[in-house]
Parts: C-alpha cells; sequence; structure tokens
C-alpha cells in the first residue's frame, strides 16, 4: 500500500514570496489533514478535510495561508505572503475515518520542510 | 479543548536499558490514543494505536498503556537499541473527537 506523498521536500522562498505545497492521501482515505510542526515543538493542526468538505480549519492563519482538497483526493496548501514565522515543516496526514472512530489510525508523509529568509 | 503533554522533554539512556515515556491529556472523553516516532528531518511513523476500550496495546518491544480515567498514557520500550534513538509522540483526539492533538514529544538518545 503506497504511503502518504508529498512534494516538494524542500523549498526556500524569501519572505512576501508565495509557496505551495501539494499532498496525495493514502488511496480510501476520506479525512486529510495539514499540520505544521516549528523545530522542537509537536505537530499543530492547520486544516482538515472530510472528503472535500472542511471539517476544522480554526487554526489556520486564514489572511495567509489557503488550502484545497478538489475531488476529495489530492490537496494543496498555499502561503502567500510567507513571513519568517512560517519556517516550519509542514505534514500531510491521511485516515480512514476521524478521531471519533475506535480504530482510526493516521498516516503521515514526509513533510516539506519550509524555510523563510 | 484538549491539551497534551509528556514528560520528559529528553532521555538519553545506556543501550539495553528498559524506559517508560509518559503522555498525559485534559480531555479523557477520547475514542483512542496514538503514539507516533518522528526521526530527524523525516514525517511521523505510527507505532502504537490504543482503542478507548483497550488498556494497553504491545509491538515487539514497544508496550502501551491508556488510563482514561486518569488523563494518561505510556510507552514502555524493552531492552532499548541505538535504533531507538528518535523523537516519540503522543496525540489524543481533539474538537470532540475529529482530529489529532500532540504533544511536544520526547526525544530519546540510546547510547550504544
Amino acid at each position: 500500500e503506497a504511503g502518504v506523498a508529498q512534494s516538494p521536500r524542500y523549498k526556500i522562498i524569501e519572505k512576501r514570496q508565495s509557496v505551495a505545497f501539494w499532498c496525495n492521501p493514502i488511496s480510501g482515505h476520506a479525512t486529510l489533514y495539514w499540520y505544521q510542526q516549528i523545530l522542537g515543538q509537536g505537530p499543530k493542526l492547520l486544516i482538515q478535510f472530510q472528503n472535500n468538505g472542511v471539517v476544522d480549519d480554526s487554526q489556520l492563519p486564514k489572511d495567509r495561508f489557503s488550502a484545497e482538497r478538489l475531488k476529495g483526493v489530492d490537496s494543496t496548501l498555499k502561503i502567500q505572503p510567507a513571513k519568517l514565522e512560517d519556517s516550519a515543516v509542514y505534514l500531510c496526514a491521511s485516515s480512514f475515518g476521524t478521531g471519533r472512530d475506535l480504530n482510526t489510525e493516521a498516516f503521515f508523509g514526509q513533510g516539506t520542510r519550509l524555510t523563510v529568509v | 479543548k484538549q491539551e497534551v503533554t509528556q514528560i520528559p522533554a529528553a532521555l538519553s539512556v545506556p543501550e539495553g536499558e528498559n524506559l517508560v515515556l509518559n503522555c498525559s491529556f485534559t480531555d479523557s472523553a477520547i475514542y483512542n490514543l496514538q503514539w507516533f516516532r518522528q526521526d530527524p528531518g523525516k514525517g511521523l511513523t505510527s507505532l502504537l494505536l490504543i482503542q478507548s476500550s483497550q488498556r494497553e496495546q504491545t509491538s515487539g518491544r514497544l508496550n502501551a498503556s491508556l488510563d482514561k480515567s486518569s488523563g494518561r498514557s505510556t510507552l514502555y520500550i524493552a531492552a532499548s537499541q541505538p535504533g531507538d534513538s528518535a523523537t516519540y509522540l503522543c496525540a489524543a483526539p481533539g474538537n470532540y473527537g475529529q482530529n489529532f492533538v500532540f504533544g511536544p514529544g520526547t526525544r530519546l538518545s540510546v547510547l550504544p
């Protein structure tokens, strides 16, 4: 079974530029998550999709971050314009169900390391 | 709002020791809890998923326990090896169980 695919693996941009990340979840997984992980901290949820609908985007800085999941499969996360504090690893994860399901297990991609200079 | 903490923040042990990593969560109305491993520069690898009806889950040298009433989970690693060196994170459901809230992790170093 193929895992969660993310690209690119690394990205360096200047502040105020824009950047986009792509994620392809495990086939059949209805739930897709984007997490931000700052160095030395645990991942923080940015947005959660159930199929192509948004379940939770309460921690997404909507003035600069946007995400979409067209057709309920692939997803893109965009930052425009980027700030220095956006430097982090952006992790995509997918699961068959949600945290309310007893046996739901989340699977993560390798992440995209973003450096804003 | 679910909050997850982990103790200790870092741990350094000689090879062969048995060790315990601790995870605490504030909202005990959870359906499951998951432990992950993260190697430097890599994504998260799922280690164990404990359902709320279970008290323990085992995989090889790893054993995770869950006590919902006290809001605690522990990850026990038997006979530690240098290859176990990584950051270990626990995640509990948050936002009424919709998604996963992570602790800050425990950074483990196993010395040969």
